[in-house]
């Protein structure tokens, strides 16, 4: 069957650090993979996209990385922030003409 | 620039009693339109999406409905809730292009915050 797996436990890093949040996926060739932030009590906003043909994405202090043979996305978030506090959510498009499917998200917490 | 807008931002509900949810979007034409539901602990689940007027597609099949009578305006609705229909309740919309590099990037309203009782 087809999944999309996130880390279910938080993530607790400390301010400066470097956080590293994973998704995995299986019985997906999906052309692309989308990175959202969702606040408590807010609707998740789109960070990042990165396509099938492209490894890495970088934004600001944002990176993502892109492995099709492994299946696999890493987010990073270099000289992370309190403010970075979120659950992150990896989404991709099973088909290139349907709708995301959104993975369960993973909390991140950094400390001052 | 585009907005979504949602309302209410949050609800309580007794079982039995019905539902409307109201999703407007400015500044954009012909837009897919989506609802998701987001249980406490869970993932976001798609409810329906709308990729014209009066063109709806259900991913779930429960006791709510959705319709989309004008162009911008996506309505989610219930004849009775259920306590398992409690939830935060997503509108999101995404440009109508179709084709090679075509992504289904998502903008998301506030959301509604429903507590059925």
């Amino acid at each position: 069957s087809q999944k999309i797996e996130q880390n279910s436990e938080a993530l607790n890093i400390q301010e400066g650090k470097t956080a590293t949040l994973t998704c995995n996926y299986t019985n997906y060739s999906p052309a692309y993979l989308q990175w959202y932030r969702q606040d408590p009590g807010r609707g998740p906003v789109f960070l990042l996209l990165i396509r099938e043909n492209e490894k890495e994405k970088r934004k600001e202090r944002l990176k993502v990385t892109f492995d099709t043979t492994l299946k696999q996305s890493l987010f990073h978030i270099t000289a992370s922030q309190p403010a970075d506090s979120a659950t992150y959510l990896c989404a991709l498009d099973p088909s290139g003409y349907s709708t995301l499917t959104f993975g369960k998200g993973t909390m991140l917490l950094v400390s001052p | 620039s585009q907005t979504i807008h949602q309302w209410p931002a949050t609800l309580v509900q007794p079982v039995g009693s019905p539902l409307s949810l109201e999703c407007t979007v400015e500044g954009t034409s012909n837009p897919n339109l989506y609802w998701y539901r987001q249980a406490a602990g869970r993932g976001l689940q798609l409810l329906f999406y709308s990729v014209g007027i009066g063109q709806i597609s259900s991913e779930v099949p429960q006791n709510l409905s959705a319709s989309r009578p004008q162009d911008r305006q996506f309505i989610l609705s219930s004849k009775k809730l259920l306590l398992s229909d409690s939830g935060f309740y997503l509108c999101a919309w995404s440009v109508a292009e179709r084709g090679g590099g075509y992504t289904d990037t998502q903008y998301f309203g506030p959301g509604t915050r429903l507590t059925v009782l």
